[in-house]
């Protein structure tokens, strides 16, 4: 059962626009989420994340909003460039305090085209 | 600065073989997970490290899989007579404090069972 939901496998965006990648979580417990990018051969890398008391967080291009009563939340990239183009995962904490494994979904392959 | 080190980086071995794999955190780490990632997946949770503690085990698939941090640095993931559905990339990642939620990967082991 999938606590963690990335519904699109891939997404395509045209260089320059605004790339949106959604995520959907059914445990109300989880409390803090974040985002990871990854490259082929590397391990993910952190990009941003919220908590549940916020509903918006921001830095520089990236942009994550968090909507509690939906159990969604999106990460918006604008303007998209290509080196955005990698595998995006969204993941969630429950712990409370951060001493917790992290719940991923299983990613988004985002494109994209110049 | 260094961030989290795994080795080795890949890793073939035969059916019923015990495999060690090693992760190096980034210094002064206090915690460390161990993920496994399977093709198309996310990473899943398999176990966590408070310093030397193992506080959390309740993600390793079977008592094949085996974890330490003897002295709350290096730690090795043991799998002892592998299987073929143990293929995988492990996936190791440190975080500065019980209180943090953001995770630091390594690259990641990929092991093939053959």
């Amino acid at each position: 059962d999938q606590q963690v939901k990335q519904n699109s496998p891939s997404l395509s965006v045209q260089e320059g626009r605004i790339s949106i990648l959604n995520c959907d979580y059914t445990n109300s417990m989880f409390d803090y989420f974040l985002w990871y990018k990854k490259y082929p051969a590397e391990g993910p890398t952190f990009l941003i994340s919220i908590s549940s008391i916020k509903d918006k967080n921001e830095d520089g291009r990236f942009t994550v909003f968090l909507n509690k009563s939906a159990k969604h939340l999106s990460l918006h990239i604008v303007p998209s460039q290509p080196g955005d183009s990698a595998v995006y995962f969204c993941a969630a904490s429950a712990s409370g305090g951060g001493a917790d494994g992290l719940t991923f979904g299983k990613g988004t392959h985002l494109i994209i085209q110049p | 600065g260094a961030g989290v080190s795994q080795s080795p980086r890949y890793k073939v071995a035969k059916r019923g073989q015990d495999v060690a794999l090693r992760c190096d955190p980034i210094s002064g780490h206090v915690s460390l997970f161990w993920y496994q990632q399977a093709l198309g997946q996310g990473p899943e949770f398999l176990t966590y490290f408070q310093n030397e503690a193992q506080l959390d085990k309740s993600g390793l698939p079977s008592d094949r899989f085996f974890a330490e941090r003897p002295e709350g640095s290096v730690s090795t993931l043991k799998i002892q007579r592998t299987q073929q559905e143990d293929s995988a990339v492990y996936l190791c990642a440190s975080s500065s404090s019980r209180l943090s939620y953001e995770q630091y990967f390594g690259p990641g082991t990929r092991l093939t069972v053959t």
